[in-house]
């Protein structure tokens, strides 16, 4: 069981630029979700796909935000014209259909400068 | 919307018992997690809850009153590891939405 992997680990960008992270979540987990989490916080919903279906996307997801998950396999998160606002953990989590306990990936920290 | 409130630290002595609150008030309610954050980490399960009462998992118990809005995560016999941050988490239809988080300190 190798767990959700998520890549890169870290990000520095410039402001302005566009970033794009990746989400690989446990073998036959149907489910997957894409949290954000700023220093002191709890995770914040993102966004929420059921096989390579799209269900669900949060205010915080502004339009400069896109998932996607083109197989039902890996996720990608993207965000264009990045803002020092944007400076967070960016967590991916996967659950199998009949089961409600999502299991986090390692995440990935992006730093805005 | 949802407002879930948790303590922001609390610290105990190795072997001690800690009891870490979370309230809330949420427009959907289908369970109650509690998950371990260690810094820099990924959040990791602790214990789930659907029905009122105590659930047991080793060390760790969680307790959930629906009608007051109320649950708490019990760690017993406190180990220097358990030194972390613990998210109350409740679940509406598929997904979760966490507190601020709880840090606890274990002190020798």
């Amino acid at each position: 069981d190798t767990g959700v992997s998520q890549d890169p680990r870290h990000k520095i960008t410039k402001r302005g630029q566009n970033v794009t992270f990746r989400c690989d979540p446990i073998s036959e987990h149907n489910r997957l979700y894409w949290y954000r989490q700023t220093l002191g916080q709890g995770p914040e919903f993102l966004t929420y796909f059921q096989n390579e279906a799209q269900l669900e996307k949060s205010r915080l997801l502004s339009d400069r935000f896109s998932a996607e998950r083109p197989k039902g396999s890996f996720s990608t998160l993207e965000i264009q014209r990045t803002e020092q606002g944007d400076s967070a953990m960016y967590l991916c989590a996967s659950s199998p259909i009949h089961s409600y306990e999502q299991y986090f990936g390692p995440g990935t920290r992006l730093t805005v400068t | 919307g949802q407002n879930i409130d948790q303590p922001t630290e609390m610290t105990a002595t190795e072997g001690a018992i800690v009891q870490i609150n979370c309230t809330y008030q949420t427009s959907g309610f289908n369970g109650l997690f509690w998950y371990q954050q260690h810094a820099g980490e990924a959040p990791t399960f602790l214990s789930y809850n659907v029905l009122d009462g105590l659930e047991e998992k080793g060390r760790f118990s969680s307790f959930l009153s629906r009608s007051k809005g109320y649950s708490y995560l019990l760690l017993k016999e406190l180990q220097m590891k358990d030194s972390a941050s613990y998210l109350c988490a409740v679940r509406d239809d598929y997904k979760l939405s966490f507190g601020a988080g709880t840090t606890v300190t274990v002190r020798a």
